[in-house]
């Protein structure tokens, strides 16, 4: 079985200051990482994934996220938030366990992203 | 290239009617996955379908349904409705070749059921 937690689940923050959003996981098997973004009455959009690799994953609009394997984490940052950041950020997993993983992410609860002027 | 449409985006249901949805994934995609979105709950999986053949569900019971065409379009519905149904259903296509690959989200179905 796999789970995510998102440690925060309300962060505010000001214009141009740097943020981090926290993302533990568990899963019994290797797992492939995601963050997406999902603005008010929309859909989930994409920012990042990690799946081999280099552990620094870089997304869009200038986020990115390590994969730390040790600490089982996969924290999301960005160096400079803009008011367009505003939105709730999901981390999700999945990994290779057969039929069980077919079109399923577990997520996590959801971060609040607040920019504030 | 199109994205995953959804229709309907809002409808409003009773509780004890039936309700299906709809989505339409970018082409290409074989796979459409369901997923119901709560302010309690989170986001959680619903099921997922392949060339027609469900491959793949989560833990909800036996009134949520699904259905896939060969051109690859998804329906899902719900019936016996209750209040706790109402929620946002979003569908997600891929290609569906291995757990790696990116999901595309719609925009959702809003449900209410009064």
């Amino acid at each position: 079985a796999q789970s995510v937690t998102q440690l925060d689940s309300q962060v505010p923050v000001f214009e141009e200051a740097p943020v981090e959003l926290r993302c533990n996981y568990s899963s019994s098997v290797s797992v492939y990482l995601f963050w997406y973004v999902q603005y008010p009455n929309q859909g989930l959009q994409l920012l990042l994934k990690y799946l081999s690799g280099s552990t620094l994953v870089k997304g869009i609009n200038g986020f990115e996220a390590e994969f730390n394997k040790s600490q089982t984490s996969f924290h999301l940052r960005k160096p400079s938030v803009h008011i367009s950041d505003t939105a709730e950020y999901f981390c999700a997993v999945t990994g290779d366990a057969g039929g069980t993983s077919y079109g399923k992410l577990t997520f996590g609860q959801g971060t609040i992203l607040t920019v504030h002027p | 290239k199109a994205g995953v449409t959804q229709t309907p985006r809002y409808l409003i249901k009773t509780r004890g009617q039936q309700v299906t949805l709809s989505c339409s994934p970018i082409s290409g995609h074989r796979s459409v996955s369901w997923y119901q979105q709560t302010p309690g709950q989170g986001l959680q999986f619903l099921f997922e379908y392949f060339s027609e053949t469900q491959r793949n569900k989560g833990n909800f019971p036996g009134r949520f349904s699904g259905r896939q065409f060969s051109n690859s379009r998804s329906e899902m519905s719900v019936s016996t409705l209750e209040l706790g149904d109402s929620a946002l259903y979003l569908c997600a296509s891929s290609s569906g070749q291995g757990a790696s690959g990116e999901l595309f989200f719609g925009e959702g179905s809003r449900l209410t059921v009064l």
